[in-house]
C-alpha cells in the first residue's frame, strides 16, 4: 500500500525482555516521527528523523529507548530491558519534508504489552 | 518547554448537536494542525491554519486561529455519529523539530 507501513500490530513480551518495532515510511517521505500513545491519552514525541540530518532524540524518555533509520527510509525503534510503564501503543508517521506545515501520515501502530 | 492545553477533555453530545474543543498556548505559535483519530484508529491530518484570525472550513467543521496565534478552535455544527473520535490540535516546538500534540478531546455522539 501506499500509506506508513508498521509491524508488529501487536506485541507481547516479558518484562526485561528487548523488542524492535518497525516502521516503513510512505515512499519519497524524507521525515519519520515516533510517538507514544498511552490508553486514552495523547501523542508523546519521541524521536525524529529527517534525511541526513542528526536525529531529534529530545523525546526518548530513557536511555532504553533508541532508534535507527537506515538509508533514509525504514526505521527501527528498540527498547531494551523493557518495563511494564512502556506498554502503550506506538505510532510511527512521516511527512515530505518536515516541515513546519506539512500534515504527518501516521502507521496503525504497534501495540505493545509487556507483561 | 512548548505546552498546548486542549479542552474539554472529553464530551457527549445528541445526534445534531454542535461541538467545540479548545486549544490555548502561552506562547506565539507559528501556526497550528488538528488531527482526528477515531476509536481504535490512527490520527489522521485534518487541517494547518497558519494566519493571525484565519478561518477555514470543512464541511461542517469550521477551524479558526485566534488573533493572536495563541489560541485555536474547531466546531462542529450538527454532529453526526460519524463525527466521533478524538480530536487532537498539534503545534511544532519553537525553534525544532518536536511536534506538540495536545491531550485531544474525546467526542462521544448519541444517536
Amino acid at each position: 500500500g501506499a500509506g506508513v507501513s508498521q509491524s508488529p500490530s501487536n506485541k507481547v513480551t516479558e518484562k526485561g525482555k528487548d523488542v524492535e518495532l518497525r516502521c516503513d515510511p510512505i515512499s519519497g517521505h524524507t521525515a519519520l516521527y515516533w510517538y507514544r500513545q498511552s490508553l486514552g491519552q495523547g501523542l508523546e514525541f519521541l524521536i525524529y528523523f529527517q534525511g541526513n540530518s542528526a536525529p531529534d532524540k529530545s523525546g526518548l524518555p530513557s536511555d532504553r529507548f533508541s532508534a535507527e533509520r537506515t538509508g533514509g527510509s525504514v526505521s527501527t525503534l528498540t527498547i531494551q530491558r523493557t518495563q511494564q510503564e512502556d506498554s502503550a501503543v506506538y505510532l510511527c508517521a512521516s511527512s515530505l519534508l518536515g516541515g513546519v506545515g506539512e500534515p504527518q501520515h501516521f502507521g496503525d501502530g504497534t501495540r505493545l504489552s509487556i507483561l | 518547554g512548548q505546552q498546548v492545553m486542549q479542552i474539554p477533555q472529553y464530551q457527549h453530545v445528541q445526534e445534531g448537536e454542535d461541538f467545540t474543543t479548545y486549544c490555548n498556548s502561552s506562547t506565539t505559535l507559528s501556526n497550528i494542525q488538528w488531527y482526528k483519530q477515531r476509536p481504535g484508529g490512527h490520527p489522521v491530518f485534518l487541517i494547518q491554519l497558519v494566519k493571525s484570525g484565519e478561518v477555514k472550513k470543512q464541511k461542517r467543521l469550521t477551524f479558526q486561529f485566534g488573533e493572536a496565534k495563541k489560541n485555536s478552535s474547531l466546531h462542529i455544527t450538527a454532529t453526526q455519529t460519524t463525527d466521533v473520535g478524538t480530536y487532537f490540535c498539534a503545534v511544532r516546538n519553537t525553534g525544532g523539530f518536536k511536534t506538540i500534540f495536545g491531550a485531544g478531546t474525546r467526542l462521544f455522539v448519541k444517536a
